[in-house]
């Protein structure tokens, strides 16, 4: 099974800010990688698919970089309503995936 | 407006089944994989089961053999038949359509479309 380890667990930042997650594949994943993001109490969203495409209405400060093993989400300038949970997921075993353990952003 | 809707859940003791459904309305749910996933109190999201266009399907280890995927789609309905539920089972369960999106000359699969969530609760 692929294994997905995503970091920081958690980080505290201030509106205006750059944010990056980390995203670690346990073995060669090439691009299919996807980052949702999850408010308290809702369904995840899709932010992007294939590691760096974004999903149609996702605005532009969100970005996603990487392929192979090594992935990043990119927040470049934090707003008030990215305050949440992100999580990344695999799609190379797909139907059978796989989620990072999420990196909740909280106001610093 | 494309939509899914949970339903199903509730209060089980262990060893105990339930079965859980999920309306699709607003697209062709036919035509479309769909997902059962799941989320412990506090926890992070953990895929459970599929179900392919064509009726194939798909466990995660720790429920194979336990839970059942279906699907009807002239009743544009999904399905988890969830039986010897033990404590580890409880968790808010999404349904989610998947789907194939294009980006570089390849289709990547993501899930783009989730249900609001039913809650399992198992416990004596």
């Amino acid at each position: 099974d692929i294994q997905m380890t995503q970091s920081p667990s958690s980080l505290s930042a201030s509106v205006g800010d750059r944010v990056t997650i980390t995203c670690r594949a346990s073995q060669s994943i090439s691009s299919y990688l996807n980052w949702y993001q999850q408010k308290p109490g809702k369904a995840p969203k899709l932010l992007i698919y294939a590691a760096s495409s974004l999903q149609s209405g996702v605005p532009s400060r969100f970005s996603g970089s990487g392929s192979g093993t090594d992935f990043t989400l990119t927040i470049s300038s934090l707003q008030p309503e990215d305050f949440a949970i992100y999580y990344c997921q695999q799609t190379y075993t797909t139907p059978a995936l796989t989620f990072g353990g999420g990196t909740k952003v909280e106001i610093k | 407006e494309v939509q899914l809707v949970e339903s199903g859940g509730g209060l089980v003791q262990p060893g105990g089944s339930l079965r859980l459904s999920c309306a699709a309305s607003g697209f062709t749910f036919g035509n479309y994989d769909m997902h059962w996933v799941r989320q412990a109190t506090g926890k992070g999201l953990e895929w459970v089961s599929a179900i392919g266009n064509a009726g194939d399907t798909h466990y995660e280890g720790s429920v194979k053999g336990r839970f059942t995927i279906s699907r009807e789609n002239d009743k544009n309905s999904l399905y988890l038949q969830m039986n010897s539920l033990r404590a580890g089972d409880t968790a808010v369960y999404y349904c989610a359509r998947a789907r194939g999106l294009h980006a570089r000359g390849r289709y990547y699969y993501v899930m783009d479309v989730w249900g609001q969530g039913t809650t399992v609760t198992v416990s004596s």
